[in-house]
């Protein structure tokens, strides 16, 4: 069974400030890893994802992560914080890429102004 | 680009009421997967459909049933509703072979 960990359940950054959302990972297999960012009362949409290429993912909005296998880690970063980048973001994982996805419990993360 | 399209986006029913709950996956996608979201929760995998065929089954309550029909949209049926069943629902449609998931807006339901 695959299982992912977010780690602080509410970040909070300075507007410009560097973000970084952590993530690890728990996988028997080679894993497929995502993050999904949540705006309040809206879907779930994909931010980027890694499926075995290179393991530095951008994204969209100026996000990427790395996947580091020694670490079992997929950390989400972004260089400068922007005030539209508050919202909730969920890492998860699945092992084939057509099996269901496993999330995380969130972070929120907040951006100071 | 076609996205996955879940309606109706609220429903508020009462308890012990019944609901159905569509999905329109991405034309060609094969598979779909349904999630729910409680408040302040992440989504938890409910049930999901390979070619119309349940394909994995997670944390569904038996009073939960859903199917995919053969133009491959799925419903999620819901009945004798209770308080706790109010939730957003997430239905995500995917290829087999990969490729990601795109996941609809949701529906919100309000059980009172």
């Amino acid at each position: 069974a695959q299982s992912v960990t977010q780690l602080g359940s509410h970040v909070s950054v300075s507007e410009g400030a560097l973000v970084l959302l952590r993530c690890n990972y728990s996988s028997s297999v080679p894993p497929y890893l995502f993050w999904y960012v949540q705006y309040p009362n809206q879907g779930l949409q994909l931010l980027l994802k890694y499926t075995s290429a290179a393991t530095l993912v951008k994204g969209i909005n100026g996000f990427e992560a790395e996947f580091k296998k020694s670490e079992t880690s997929f950390h989400l970063t972004k260089p400068s914080a922007h005030m539209s980048d508050a919202a909730e973001y969920f890492c998860a994982v699945t092992n084939f890429g057509n099996e269901k996805l496993t999330f995380g419990t969130g972070t929120r993360l907040t951006i100071i102004p | 680009a076609a996205g996955v399209i879940q309606s109706p986006r609220h429903l508020i029913k009462e308890k012990r009421e019944t609901a159905t709950l569509k999905c329109y996956p991405i034309p060609r996608h094969d598979t779909v997967y349904w999630y729910q979201q409680g408040p302040g929760q992440d989504p938890q995998f409910l049930i999901s459909f390979y070619e119309k065929m349940q394909s994995d089954k997670g944390s569904i309550p038996d009073r939960f049933s859903a199917q995919q029909f053969s133009d491959y949209h799925s419903e999620l049926n819901m009945s004798s509703l209770e308080l706790g069943d109010s939730a957003l629902y997430f239905c995500a449609s995917s290829l087999a072979q990969g490729g990601g998931y795109t996941f609809g807006s949701g529906t919100r339901l309000t059980v009172v």
